[in-house]
């Protein structure tokens, strides 16, 4: 069965770092790109980041690029996003999925607040 | 980037109503995917590539369209239908989704 389990959000200060991380497992994690989704609360779907199969492609939306770093462990079979200089938009449940999207996470809620 | 515009955004239909959800995109897309979401959960996949249907998707939904015009249509609207349906397309970067339609039931 396949499992995708996001960990690491919570509350953090605008300006400051967060890193989520996925937990794969059911499938050869090594043989898909990977990507992150989120909702802010009471919104739509947003696309945050794609990475390939070993990591060497990743791709961004303009509102995350050059703050947002997604990367992989494929021998731990670990999907991770690195979130730098938050701002309270980046409010919302981050979802990690495969690249059709045929799977996706429980989700996991992140809050920029002061 | 390829903007999907849905409509409409919210609607109500009463059981066994047909009800047709359409998406339209900026520029011309390969394949048109579709994503059902209930209040508090995960999206589900529903329609992928246009037209076929995900596991477990009840035959009375379908997935049409080409080019820049998509839809999704539930032949006769049930009360577990109730809930949020968006479209994505993956054809280019940005990957983009519509805007949700939130479909109730009378």
């Amino acid at each position: 069965e396949v499992q995708l389990v996001e960990s690491g959000g919570g509350l953090v200060q605008p300006g400051r770092s967060l890193k989520l991380s996925c937990a794969a497992s059911g499938f050869t994690f090594s043989n898909y790109y990977m990507a992150w989704v989120r909702q802010a609360p009471k919104k739509g779907l947003e696309w945050v980041a794609t990475i390939s199969t070993s990591g060497s492609r990743t791709y961004y939306p303009d509102s995350v690029k050059g703050r947002f770093t997604i990367s992989r462990d494929n021998a731990k079979s670990s999907l991770y996003l690195q979130m730098n200089s938050l701002k309270s938009e980046d409010t919302a449940t981050y979802y990690c999925a495969r690249p059709n999207f045929d799977y996706w996470g429980q989700g996991v809620m992140v809050t920029v607040s002061s | 980037e390829i903007v999907l515009t849905q409509s409409p955004t919210t609607m109500a239909a009463s059981p066994g109503e047909k009800v047709t959800i359409t998406c339209r995109a900026s520029s011309s897309v390969s394949y048109m995917h579709w994503f059902q979401q209930k209040s508090g959960t995960s999206p589900k996949p529903w329609i992928y590539d246009t037209s076929k249907l995900a596991s477990g998707v009840p035959d009375r939904f379908s997935g049409s369209g080409s080019g820049t015009s998509y839809s999704l249509t539930i032949s006769s609207m049930e009360a577990e239908d109730a809930a949020t349906y968006y479209c994505l397309q993956r054809s280019s970067y940005p990957l983009t989704f519509g805007s949700g339609t939130k479909l109730e039931i009378k």
